[in-house]
């Protein structure tokens, strides 16, 4: 079974430009979720899908982030315009939809894409 | 304010040995803990949970460890392999919630 992909893996640009990054979770996998994830730290929540809907984007910067899901299924994460401090690992997991009587769902994380802002 | 504290950036062992690998958490809500493994360049993957009702939970070679008065967790890895060298993260779940909080990491090295 293929796991959450994520592309680019690599992504190089200057302060000011747009980025965007895109993702594609496990099969079947209704939730998806976008992490950020600095430098000696853990993954932090930017954002988190329940099939084409934003449940949970308390933590996104919305002057200068965005993030879509269409179609309930891929979903791409925007920066515009990008800062220096922006420079990270953005993350991208999916689980399935609803949790097992009294467990958790396991969230599968792609590779991430590792941005750097010059 | 974090939540879940790893207060050891890195831990070494050597082979054979165990690894013992701490977790501190403040928040009361959390009911569910897991461990993730990340090694360079590939996202963090799941290895072990435990939900608040257990204090044990033990899968192979890996066991974790929950203590609730002490807002406390730890993973034990015996035998520790040269495999096993990667990033942990601890990470903590609110009851009813799929959020997740995550711990900064701890690098564990296992030398041969």
């Amino acid at each position: 079974e293929a796991g959450v992909v994520q592309s680019p893996r690599y992504k190089i640009i200057e302060k000011k430009q747009p980025v965007a990054f895109w993702c594609n979770p496990i099969s079947g996998h209704n939730t998806l979720y976008w992490y950020l994830q600095n430098l000696g730290q853990g993954p932090e929540l930017l954002i988190r899908y329940e099939n084409e809907e934003a449940v949970d984007d308390s933590q996104l910067p919305k002057d200068r982030f965005s993030a879509e899901r269409l179609k309930g299924v891929d979903s791409t994460l925007k920066i515009q315009p990008a800062e220096l401090g922006d420079s990270a690992v953005y993350l991208c997991a999916s689980s399935l939809e609803g949790g097992l009587a009294g467990g958790y769902n396991e969230q599968f994380f792609g590779p991430g894409t590792r941005l750097t802002v010059l | 304010d974090q939540q879940v504290k790893q207060n050891s950036p890195s831990l070494s062992v050597q082979e054979g040995r165990i690894s013992i690998l701490n977790c501190d958490y403040t928040n009361s809500m959390f009911d569910y803990f897991l461990w993730y493994k990340k090694y360079p360049a590939e996202g963090p993957t799941f290895l072990i949970s435990i939900s608040s009702i257990k204090d044990k939970n033990e899968d192979g070679r890996f066991t974790v460890f929950l203590n609730k008065s002490a807002k406390h967790l730890s993973l034990h890895i015996v035998p520790s392999q040269p495999g096993d060298s990667a990033v942990y993260f601890c990470a903590a779940s609110p009851g009813g919630s799929e959020k997740l909080v995550f711990g900064k990491g701890t690098k564990l090295t296992v030398n041969p």
